[in-house]
């Protein structure tokens, strides 16, 4: 059973325009998440945390938003620029728990 | 630059044929972790040291082994690779376990077993 959910397994924007890339958890005792990048052929680099007493967290161009209620997570990119094309993986984890549950990944594919 | 560094990035084996991938971090990290991506799947973590404790996931295979002989340096060994075992290794990091911990990722071991 996947505790962790992105949809979306591909999603392209032009560049400029907004990215918003979607995660769904079934998890409730899931207190912390995070957003990795990755390449083709490297590993996934962190990109942005947020922690379940917060519902925004931001940092340049990149926002999470955090719905607990929903339980539902979104990454957004503005503006969206050509390298940011890559696989976003959604990840979390519990006070408990020592693994990060990541989820799928979502391809994204900025045009210039 | 403080890393998580991955050696080799690509490993060729052959069936029942014992492999060893090696990851080192400048990190200083306490933590050392071990997944498994398959293709088009999410990483799977298979096992993790805490310092010199080892942690094993209930589900991780007794063919993948691991040791960690100092902070720097983490193994992972498959005893007898089969052909599900082709995939990519990360070694991961943090400073401490469990918690609101940022796992930190080397560029991976890309296995391929023949």
């Amino acid at each position: 059973d996947q505790q962790v959910k992105q949809n979306s397994p591909s999603l392209s924007v032009q560049e400029g325009r907004i990215s918003i890339l979607n995660c769904d958890y079934t998890n409730s005792m899931f207190d912390y998440f995070l957003w990795y990048k990755k390449y083709p052929a490297e590993g996934p680099t962190f990109l942005i945390s947020i922690s379940s007493i917060k519902d925004k967290n931001e940092d340049g161009r990149f926002t999470v938003f955090l719905n607990k209620s929903a339980k539902h997570l979104s990454l957004h990119i503005v503006p969206s620029q050509p390298g940011d094309s890559a696989v976003y993986f959604c990840a979390a984890s519990d006070q408990a728990g020592t693994a990060l549950i990541f989820g799928k990944g979502t391809t994204l594919s900025v045009s210039s | 630059d403080a890393m998580v560094i991955q050696n080799p990035r690509y490993q060729v084996t052959q069936f029942g044929k014992p492999v060893t991938l090696s990851c080192s971090q400048t990190l200083n990290h306490n933590v050392m972790y071990w997944y498994q991506q398959k293709s088009s799947q999410a990483p799977k973590l298979l096992f993790h040291y805490y310092d010199k404790d080892f942690n094993n996931e209930a589900d991780t295979p007794d063919n993948f082994q691991s040791r960690r002989p100092n902070t720097s340096f983490c193994f992972l060994d498959i005893r007898s690779p089969g052909l599900g075992d082709a995939a990519m290794y990360l070694c991961a990091t943090s400073s401490r376990s469990g918690g609101q911990e940022t796992q930190y990722f080397g560029p991976g071991t890309r296995l391929l077993v023949l």
